[in-house]
Order: C-alpha cells, then structure tokens, then sequence
C-alpha cells in the first residue's frame, strides 16, 4: 500500500512554544490529508482536512489559529502546534486517501507530543 | 452529530477462539465502512473494509454489514496473542472528502 511518513515521531517541549508536524506521501501524491489527534484510551478525533493549495477545513471545535496546517505541495502537509501548552499533549496523526481511488486511509506513523 | 459507537472492552478470549467485535453508526446515509487494528503507540492499520451488506472474508477475519440495522462487525477466527489491540471501527462521513469517523474502539486481549 501507499506510505506516508510523519516527522517526528516524538516531540518534548516547553510550555509556550510551537512545534511542528510533517507528514509526506512517499509515493504517491496526496491533495487531501487528514490531521488526527488521539488522547489515551479514546478514539482518534479528525481535527481538520488539508487541500493542497487551499486553506484547511477545520472540525468543529478545532481552533485554526492555533493548529497551523500548511499543504504546500501534492507530498507534504505540515501541523503546527503554536504556543502548546500542556492540554496540548497528545498523540497527532496524519492520514492520506488511497490514491487508488479507494475510500480507505494510509496513516502515518503518529507524533507523541509532550508539553511539560 | 454523528457518531459511531463501540464497547470499549477489554474483550479477553482464549487462544484459538472467535473474537467478535462490534460496531453501530448514527449516519443512515454512510455507504463505506473500515476496521483498523492499533496498537499501543502506534498508528492505526487498516484490517478490513466493506461496502455492501453480507459477510466479506479475508484470512482468518470476516467482516459483516447490515446497513438497516445500522451494524458492522468483525469477526477473527483462531485468535492468536499477536491480534491483542484496540480494533478501531471507521465510517465514512463524507463521500467526498473521504474523511473517517472512528469509534472509541474494543481492546481485544487474546490469553495463550
């Protein structure tokens, strides 16, 4: 199947300060990616869709201004934290659609973000 | 909103049993529905998909939807301890995006 990498696969930082999250289709080109964030125990939760060359499309409750998410390119989407802050910590994960045409999702390998 | 829901467990069955999972969605109008395997720590996999009402067969899993009920399960014959995960159940919420909605997934603990 399809591979989408996602860098870092961990992530520890300070209070107040951004990080960043990218996610690449290796093979394939992706013009949607999906941003997932997961909590431990519970289900993954879509946070928001990326268009490449086009503004994301955030869920419901999601705030846009503090998760940046740039899809400059048909390979690379990129999910920045802004200011975390320790609710912030979470495992992050992105996805891609078969480029197959399918309706099935190819995911990253996940993000654990720490904000101490 | 919708939703898809699943027990969350654990289910513990003995080596060599039947796993039965299951899953119901809110969304009458879903068309596309997907079990992944995660895990702890890492991402999901995708297990199965299907599409149509019936019984849909890979290996050791089968996959069954019933659209008027709602329903979608998974079934894994001879568990083995390497299935031991969370399942994770995915609807499709919008056929043109392709976006997922999952449940909060059954962790299955199969005991040698």
């Amino acid at each position: 199947g399809a591979v989408v990498s996602q860098h870092p696969s961990r992530v520890i930082c300070k209070s107040g300060t951004s990080v960043k999250i990218e996610c690449r289709s290796l093979d394939f080109q992706a013009t949607t990616m999906f941003w997932y964030r997961q909590f431990p125990k519970q289900s993954l939760m879509l946070m928001a869709t990326s268009n490449e060359g086009s503004k994301a499309t955030y869920e419901q409750g999601v705030e846009k201004d503090k998760f940046l998410i740039n899809h400059a390119s048909l390979t690379l989407s990129t999910l920045t934290v802004t200011s975390a802050h320790p609710e912030d910590s979470s495992f992050y994960i992105c996805s891609a659609r078969d480029p197959e045409g399918a309706e099935k999702l190819f995911f990253g390998s996940g993000t654990q973000l720490s904000v101490l | 909103q919708k939703e898809v829901e699943q027990n969350s467990g654990p289910l513990s069955v003995p080596e060599g049993a039947i796993a039965s999972l299951n899953c119901t969605y809110s969304d009458r109008v879903s068309q596309s529905f997907f079990w992944y395997r995660q895990y702890s720590g890492k991402s999901p996999e995708l297990i199965m998909s299907i599409y149509s009402n019936g019984d849909k067969e890979d290996g050791r899993f089968t996959a069954q939807l019933n659209k008027a009920s709602q329903y979608v399960s998974l079934l894994i014959r001879d568990s083995q301890p390497s299935d031991s995960a969370t399942y994770l159940c995915a609807v499709n919420s919008d056929g043109n995006t392709g976006k997922l909605i999952f449940g909060q997934g059954t962790t299955l603990q199969v005991k040698p």
